[in-house]
């Protein structure tokens, strides 16, 4: 079974620009996750999507950043225009919510995001 | 390959005690570790980073110490709360590699 997969693995745009990354869940799965690494700092949670509809987003950190999931299988987040404070890792996970109990969410590898 | 586990694997206490988590792992070159907490169909939240070079971190009732050449670090709770009941995750950060998270303990905290 394919895991959790992210795409670009890397990213390197001028402050202004636009980037779209990319996360396509564990098949099945409604719940996704998006996190953040700023460099060398704590991984940080951005918002949380249960099949296409935005469950919370209480880390989105700014208006700059929109995560969209179309039809509630991949996501998206776009980040216009970038500023050199958005330069990190963007970690999407997935889950399948469990029966009143912990799920296990899986991580992607992360993109790698550098604004110059 | 970098291998994390935690201890205890579930955990009740009464409201009010003092209680310590276990984190271990098997490579010690680490860049940092965090511990989350987890609440069902919730994202992590992130409660204390410990970076490599430091031996603990504090916030609120939250203490984490990380013994980086024996491979550990334990988190550790005062005063326990009814509010402080779900999974705590650690999570070791392998230079650049991607991070690794351990299975999780759950703790539950009886008024």
């Amino acid at each position: 079974e394919a895991g959790v997969t992210q795409f670009p693995s890397h990213s390197v745009i001028e402050k202004g620009q636009t980037v779209t990354l990319r996360c396509d869940p564990i098949s099945g799965h409604d719940n996704l996750y998006w996190y953040r690494r700023v460099m060398g700092k704590e991984i940080k949670f951005l918002l949380h999507f249960v099949k296409e509809s935005k469950q919370d987003e209480s880390g989105m950190p700014n208006n700059r950043f929109l995560a969209e999931r179309t039809g509630g299988t991949y996501s998206t987040l776009k980040v216009q225009p970038a500023e050199l404070e958005d330069s990190g890792v963007y970690f999407c996970a997935s889950s399948q919510p469990g029966q009143g109990s912990l799920e296990t969410q899986y991580f992607g590898p992360g993109t790698r995001l550098l604004v110059l | 390959k970098q291998e994390v586990t935690q201890i205890p694997a579930a955990l009740s206490v009464p409201e009010g005690e003092n209680l310590v988590l276990n984190c271990s792992f098997t490579d010690s070159a680490i860049y940092n570790l965090q511990w989350f907490r987890q609440d069902p169909g919730k994202g992590l939240t992130s409660l204390l980073l410990i970076q490599s070079s430091q031996r603990e971190q504090t916030s609120g009732r939250l203490n984490a110490s990380l013994d980086k050449s024996s491979g550990r670090s334990t988190l550790y709770i005062a005063a326990s709360q009814p509010g402080d009941s779900a999974t705590y995750l650690c999570a070791v950060d392998n230079y650049g590699q991607n991070f690794v998270f351990g299975p999780g303990t759950r703790l539950s905290v009886l008024p």
